[in-house]
């Protein structure tokens, strides 16, 4: 089984909609991240949580909103979904020891907004 | 702000050449650094990083990266490219005591065979 799962991995949708994308993870990390993928723009930092009460927004987090239900659970939600939010998104997460740490990544979801 | 490029968003080359792709990092403190790798329908894996131990690391399936200070660089080298090395390739940086990643903007690596 996957360490970082996303849910689902596939999803179409229209604007306008809300819609709620699902991490969980396995790791026992404490710190969680969601990215978007966009051709040629690479990975750009949604949210991120170092535990479970504390959210930060990244660079692009306009739209997004998220919720860290538990250790192990963190969901970016599209309160009000735009065609421009069409895009590979990513969970990660990492640990709290040290520095430098790596971050594991799920597969991905790829949303299309019509 | 912390900024990563990377040189060719397109690189090709033949089974059995050498790989090179180019990552330069922009900060006055020497940062983590890190190369991950996309296969296609995945997420990222790690294949390698640096963390100031040594300037020449070496990471999975054949690949090392060397840190140069002076150039700000990070270019990622594999003596012999192998058509499984077809993927997507993400230079990242993170600064000491923030553990947030900034991506580079990607290099699709071709294998031609």
């Amino acid at each position: 089984d996957a360490d970082v799962t996303q849910t689902p991995r596939n999803r179409i949708t229209k604007t306008g909609k809300r819609i709620m994308l699902e991490c969980s993870q396995t790791k026992g990390h404490d710190r969680m991240y969601w990215y978007r993928q966009d051709p040629g723009l690479g990975l750009r930092l949604i949210y991120y949580s170092f535990d479970v009460k504390d959210i930060n927004k990244g660079e692009i987090s306009d739209g997004y909103s998220v919720s860290r239900q538990a250790q192990a659970k963190f969901s970016l939600s599209l309160e009000s979904a735009i065609p421009n939010q069409t895009a590979l998104y990513f969970c990660a997460t990492s640990d709290s020891t040290g520095f430098g740490n790596i971050q594991y990544f799920g597969a991905g979801t790829r949303l299309s907004v019509l | 702000a912390q900024s990563v490029t990377q040189l060719g968003s397109h690189v090709s080359v033949s089974e059995g050449a050498l790989v090179l792709l180019r990552c330069n990092y922009s900060s006055s403190v020497p940062p983590y650094l890190f190369w991950y790798v996309q296969y296609p329908n995945q997420g990222l894996q790690l294949l390698l990083k640096y963390t100031s131990a040594a300037t020449l690391v070496k990471g999975i399936n054949g690949f090392e990266a060397e840190f140069k200070k002076s150039e700000t660089s990070f270019h990622l080298t594999k003596p012999s490219a192998h058509m499984s090395d077809a993927a997507e390739y993400f230079c990242a940086a993170a600064k000491f005591g923030n553990e947030k990643l900034t991506f580079g903007t990607g290099t699709r690596l071709t294998i031609i065979p």
